[in-house]
């Protein structure tokens, strides 16, 4: 199995809601990333968790609340987020996070705040 | 500055004709490169990686060169179909530091092959 799945794969949400994206690998992979993602742009690293454990995080608005319950899950939790936010995020994960690893993306989940 | 720049921006071309993408970085060390094949809203998907001593590396119709020493890939796609419509990203790694982001994307090309 060498798939990344998220859920839900299209989300609207209007600046009052709270909703979570889900992430899920079992590749056994010990690193899991969160992306943004805007049109016609590359990828913006958002947090990093290493052996479930955060890592990074690329100064992310305190709205967007990551958690990783073990480690083949990954969630974001989104609070009071603005229309600016919507944007595809993505989710990766990796072997153990070294410079030499290979990032496996899942579908990305569509955002839209309205 | 740590940046990655591809050219071009986008680019069409007809079903069976051979292209070539460009990614210039200034990433500095560096520790490997990749291209990312990403059909439209859909996560990226590797398909090549080299290393500072690899200046080749072949993936089915991909070919990827490095020149480490101009900081300069690219990414030659042989036979093009139209299934490799989508955008093309390159990744460049820095060493690993501890709580730092050490993976830079380039901006991509769109390519489009057309019937």
């Amino acid at each position: 199995d060498t798939e990344v799945t998220q859920t839900p794969k299209h989300l609207v949400m209007g600046m009052t809601n709270k909703k979570s994206l889900k992430c899920e690998q079992h590749m056994g992979h010990r690193a899991m990333y969160w992306y943004k993602q805007k049109a016609k742009k590359p990828p913006e690293l958002m947090f990093v968790y290493s052996y479930e454990k955060l890592s990074i995080n690329e100064s992310v608005p305190s709205r967007f609340s990551p958690e990783c319950p073990n480690s083949s899950l990954l969630n974001l939790h989104l609070h009071a987020l603005q229309p600016e936010d919507s944007a595809l995020y993505l989710c990766a994960s990796s072997q153990d996070g070294l410079v030499g690893d290979t990032q496996y993306f899942g579908p990305g989940t569509r955002l839209t705040v309205l | 500055k740590n940046q990655v720049e591809q050219s071009p921006q986008s680019l069409i071309i007809l079903e069976g004709k051979n292209c070539t993408l460009q990614c210039n970085y200034t990433v500095s060390p560096f520790s490997n490169l990749r291209w990312y094949k990403q059909d439209t809203g859909r996560g990226p998907v590797s398909l090549t990686i080299m290393t500072f001593s690899e200046n080749t590396k072949s993936n089915g119709r991909y070919t990827a060169t490095l020149d480490a020493d101009t900081k300069q890939s690219s990414l030659h796609i042989t036979a093009s179909q139209l299934s490799d419509s989508a955008s093309y990203i390159c990744v460049v790694t820095t060493p690993q530091k501890t709580g730092a982001n050490n993976l830079f994307f380039g901006t991509g090309t769109r390519l489009t092959v057309i019937p």
